[in-house]
């Protein structure tokens, strides 16, 4: 079956404008989780999802940074005036359950911002 | 204090060489261990799965946890150069919250 997605795959802006990340989970997955990559380091989580609600948002690093889900299904992540330093991978992973054993990932949207 | 060190290499082998990667935890309340691959510009896949401690083989890849030196390994058999990427352990108490190390970058040359 279809893994997960995630869109767009790159995307470029400038300093200060906002951008839009989507994720869509793996069908049937109820949970989701937003991670970052940056060059050289490991996975920081960003926030977790379990159906529509977020009951671990811990790892947003700003107030720039807000997510929602919709449906159970496809979450949007939002960052506002982005700065250099939000220059990442952002990668989507989905469970199955909220006690799901392992997690899914998804290609990620490489975010560069000038 | 980290949750989970990684050593980060890189590491360099030759083709058909025993790998071994390893991660280390502080937390004794992990009971869930992964492996993920991480090919570049792609996100990480998962490889092995383990519950608690023992041993798992799957194909050319054996994961080993031991959880009385909080210690995980994964080992491969008869590398490939397709086996070159960023290797990622990953582990996870009850609940939802999933801690990985920063990966271990392969090279296996041919």
């Amino acid at each position: 079956g279809a893994g997960v997605s995630q869109s767009p795959s790159n995307k470029v802006t400038e300093k200060g404008k906002d951008v839009e990340l989507r994720c869509d989970p793996i069908s049937g997955h109820t949970a989701l989780y937003w991670y970052r990559q940056s060059l050289g380091q490991g996975l920081e989580f960003l926030i977790y999802f379990q159906g529509n609600s977020a009951p671990d948002k811990s790892g947003l690093p700003s107030d720039r940074f807000s997510a929602e889900r919709t449906g159970g299904s496809v979450s949007t992540l939002t960052i506002q005036r982005t700065q250099q330093e939000d220059s990442a991978v952002y990668l989507c992973a989905s469970t199955r359950g909220p006690d799901g054993e392992t997690q899914y990932f998804g290609p990620g949207t490489r975010l560069l911002v000038l | 204090q980290k949750e989970v060190e990684q050593d980060p290499g890189p590491l360099s082998v030759p083709e058909g060489a025993i790998v071994s990667l390893n991660c280390t935890y502080s937390n004794s309340a992990f009971q869930y261990f992964m492996w993920y691959r991480q090919y570049s510009r792609k996100g990480p896949e998962l490889l092995m799965y383990t519950y608690s401690s023992g041993n798992k083989e799957d194909g050319r890849f054996t994961a080993q946890v031991d959880k009385s030196s909080k210690y995980i390994s994964l080992f491969i058999r008869d590398s490939q150069p397709s086996d070159s990427a960023t290797y990622l352990c990953a582990m996870r108490k009850t609940g939802n919250q999933f801690y990985f190390g920063t990966g271990t970058s392969l090279t296996v040359i041919p």
